[in-house]
């Protein structure tokens, strides 16, 4: 069964003091690894795809790395406005459907 | 109107009423999907539609109906609801469906749903 796992829970951090989210998983062969940002009371909002070990990806303060077992996100001198819950989610191999993690929430104090 | 729609965005109803939730998406996708997502849980997937046929019905149980009438629109048919049901039901996207390079999911904003 594919699993995701997601550290920490919760992150606070004052403003400009970078930091990593964690996203450990357990599939039978990677389809695709996806970031989203959520905040509160709205959709998920799509960040990035990864689909193999190596691979990275970056968006202004946001970069996304993947290894065979996890996937960092890191946040490089963050605002207060990346404050958000941060969800990753995995695809396994064939047809199965996407399985989430429970997210880390972001503080970011000014 | 752009992306993935979805309405109405609060809906409070008592266990023994029928309501429907509509979702929209302006993606020109194939593939539309019904999410619960309750506090301090993963989101959890309930029904998956692929041009217009269900893909996957994840043991949910029958006091939801869903309903594809084309690759644009979904709805979710509620009837006498449970107070456990209360969360917030996302609609979302794919320009494919799993397995495929194109499966990247977008959301609509949600539905907060409150049953009592």
């Amino acid at each position: 069964e594919d699993q995701v796992t997601q550290s920490p829970e919760a992150l606070r951090l004052q403003e400009g003091e970078s930091s990593s989210l964690n996203c450990s998983y357990t599939v039978s062969g990677l389809r695709g690894l996806f970031w989203y940002r959520q905040d509160p009371g709205k959709g998920p909002e799509f960040l990035f795809t990864l689909y193999s070990a190596g691979e990275e990806k970056e968006k202004e303060r946001l970069k996304a790395t993947l290894t065979k077992k996890e996937s960092f996100l890191h946040i490089t001198a963050p605002k207060p406005e990346d404050s958000a819950t941060y969800l990753c989610a995995v695809g396994g191999s064939g047809n199965t459907p996407l399985v989430f993690g429970k997210g880390t929430r972001l503080s970011v104090i000014a | 109107e752009t992306g993935v729609t979805q309405t109405p965005r609060h809906l409070v109803m008592g266990m023994t009423n029928k309501k429907s939730l509509k979702c929209e998406q302006h993606l020109g996708h194939n593939a539309m999907y019904w999410y619960k997502q309750s506090a301090k849980k993963p989101l959890e997937l309930m029904f998956v539609y692929n041009f217009k046929e269900q893909t996957e019905n994840n043991s949910v149980p029958s006091r939801f109906s869903p309903e594809c009438p084309n690759s644009s629109h979904l709805f979710l048919h509620l009837h006498t609801l449970q107070p456990e049901d209360s969360a917030l039901y996302l609609c979302a996207s794919s320009q494919g469906a799993g397995g495929s390079s194109q499966e990247t999911q977008y959301f609509g904003p949600g539905t907060r749903l409150l049953v009592l």
